[in-house]
């Protein structure tokens, strides 16, 4: 199993223009999610789903928008990409035990 | 909603030396917890779980937690510290009503001297 796979590991972005981070997961999870992580400041929930064709917001959804059509794929979206979206992103899946397993993560810089 | 404290953002030991990080939460249900390493540039691997009985749980690589509900605890511990333990260490506690989500502390980054 490759476990959770996302893609691009790296991205610099202008002001204003758009993008999808991928998310990929072969557990066959029905739960996913994606994070985001700021320096000192751990990971805050961005957006959530549990199962194909059911997502949720979480703490920090202004500025992204999600999809999940379906149980592999979850994928983010920034439409209109601002400075204060410069982090790191983490995407997550979850067994039926609560264990929530990473991907590798997304270095975005928006300049 | 619930919170999670980490005390000491960074936290340095000398190798063999007792490792203790700490972890204050704060939950209107009884939770579940968690403790999550994470390596440079890399994502976050679970160390261990509470969700119910024993209060003591051990995880990978020499880690342990003791969940105190009596002081909402749940810190993490190993006897002798390793060069190899160096990473950043992230409490989190798992909210039953939002999708299972993790709230997540601040982080401690753990530092090993020679």
């Amino acid at each position: 199993n490759a476990g959770v796979t996302q893609t691009p590991k790296f991205r610099i972005l202008k002001i204003g223009q758009s993008m999808t981070l991928q998310c990929t997961q072969d557990m066959n999870h029905n739960y996913m999610y994606w994070y985001r992580q700021d320096p000192g400041m751990g990971l805050k929930l961005i957006y959530y789903s549990v199962g194909a064709g059911i997502t949720d917001k979480g703490e920090v959804p202004n500025g992204y928008n999600v999809s999940r059509s379906t149980t592999e794929d979850f994928p983010l979206r920034l439409e209109l990409a601002a400075p204060s979206q410069t982090s790191v992103y983490f995407c997550a899946s979850r067994t039926g035990g609560n264990e929530q397993f990473f991907g590798p993560g997304t270095r975005l810089t928006v300049l | 909603a619930q919170s999670v404290t980490q005390l000491g953002s960074h936290v340095s030991v000398s190798e063999g030396a007792l490792v203790l990080l700490r972890c204050n939460y704060s939950s209107s249900v009884p939770p579940y917890l968690f403790w999550y390493v994470q390596y440079p540039n890399q994502g976050l691997q679970l160390l261990l779980k509470y969700t119910t009985g024993a209060t003591l749980v051990k995880g990978i690589n020499g880690f342990e937690a003791e969940f105190k509900k009596s002081e909402t605890s749940f810190h993490l511990t190993k006897p002798s510290a390793h060069m190899s333990d160096a990473a950043e260490y992230f409490c989190a506690v798992s909210d039953l009503n939002a999708g299972n989500m993790l709230t997540f502390g601040g982080g401690t980054r753990l530092m090993v001297k020679p």
